[in-house]
C-alpha cells in the first residue's frame, strides 16, 4: 500500500495562473481531506469529503474547488491563483469520522508558491 | 479564526523531563486526535480520545479530555531528543462528522 500520494512535491505559479494538486489513497477510505499550512501556524480545513460524489468546505473554502468521482482521487483546484496561497498543502483520508477507525493519514504534502 | 488551541506555543525542556501540551476548542466534539509532525513534514497520529473517555494511553503518552471545560492535554513522559517536533491537537465535530478544526500547535524541544 502507497497510503496517501500527493503530486506535484513543489510548484511555483504565476499570479492567475490554475492548477490542481493532485491526492489519491489506496486504503479505500471514505473521509478525504484538504488542509493548508501557513508557516508557524497549525493545519486549516479547506474542504472535505465523506465519500464518493459528496464532498462539503471547511474553515477556508475560498479560491479552491474540489470534486470526488472516485474513492481514491481527491484532487484539489485553485481556480486563480493569488499570493496569498502561497503555503504546504496537505491532502488527508481516514475511515468514517464517525466510526471507530478515525484515524487520519496524511500525505508528505505539497509547497506552493505563488508569485 | 480557529477553534482549537494549543498552550504553550514552544517548549523546550531537558531529556528525560516530562512536557506537558494544553489544547482547548469551542465546540462540541465527537473526537479530538493529536498529531505529531517533524519539521514541516506530513503529520503522524499519536493517539485519539473519544468525546466519552476521560484519558487515554499508549505508551509513554497520557491524553485527558475534559468537555465540560473543552480541553485536553498531552502529556509525554520521560521525554527524548527525538521527540523534538510540533504537536497539533485536531478536533472532529459532533454534529457535522467530517469537519473538523486543527490547533496552531506547540513546539517542542528536548535538549539532550
Amino acid at each position: 500500500n502507497a497510503g496517501v500520494t500527493q503530486t506535484p512535491k513543489f510548484q511555483v505559479l504565476k499570479t492567475g495562473q490554475s492548477m490542481t494538486l493532485q491526492c489519491a489513497q489506496d486504503m479505500n477510505h471514505e473521509y478525504m481531506s484538504w488542509y493548508r499550512q501557513d508557516p508557524g501556524m497549525g493545519l486549516r480545513l479547506i474542504h472535505y469529503s465523506v465519500g464518493a460524489g459528496i464532498t462539503d468546505q471547511g474553515e477556508v473554502p475560498n479560491g479552491y474547488n474540489v470534486s470526488r468521482s472516485t474513492t481514491e482521487d481527491f484532487p484539489l483546484r485553485l481556480l486563480s491563483a493569488a499570493p496569498s496561497q502561497t503555503s504546504v498543502y496537505f491532502c488527508a483520508s481516514s475511515w468514517r469520522q464517525d466510526s471507530s477507525r478515525e484515524k487520519l493519514f496524511f500525505g508528505s504534502g505539497t509547497q506552493l508558491s505563488v508569485l | 479564526s480557529q477553534q482549537g488551541e494549543e498552550d504553550p506555543q514552544a517548549l523546550s525542556i531537558q531529556e528525560g523531563e516530562n512536557a506537558t501540551m494544553n489544547c482547548s476548542y469551542k465546540t462540541s466534539i465527537n473526537n479530538l486526535q493529536w498529531y505529531r509532525q517533524n519539521s514541516g513534514r506530513g503529520l503522524v497520529h499519536l493517539i485519539l480520545i473519544r468525546s466519552n473517555e476521560r484519558e487515554k494511553h499508549s505508551g509513554r503518552l497520557r491524553v485527558t479530555l475534559d468537555t465540560s471545560k473543552k480541553s485536553s492535554s498531552l502529556l509525554i513522559t520521560a521525554s527524548r531528543a527525538a521527540d523534538t517536533a510540533s504537536y497539533f491537537c485536531i478536533g472532529f465535530y459532533n454534529t457535522n462528522a467530517g469537519k473538523s478544526t486543527f490547533g496552531d500547535g506547540t513546539t517542542l524541544t528536548v535538549k539532550p
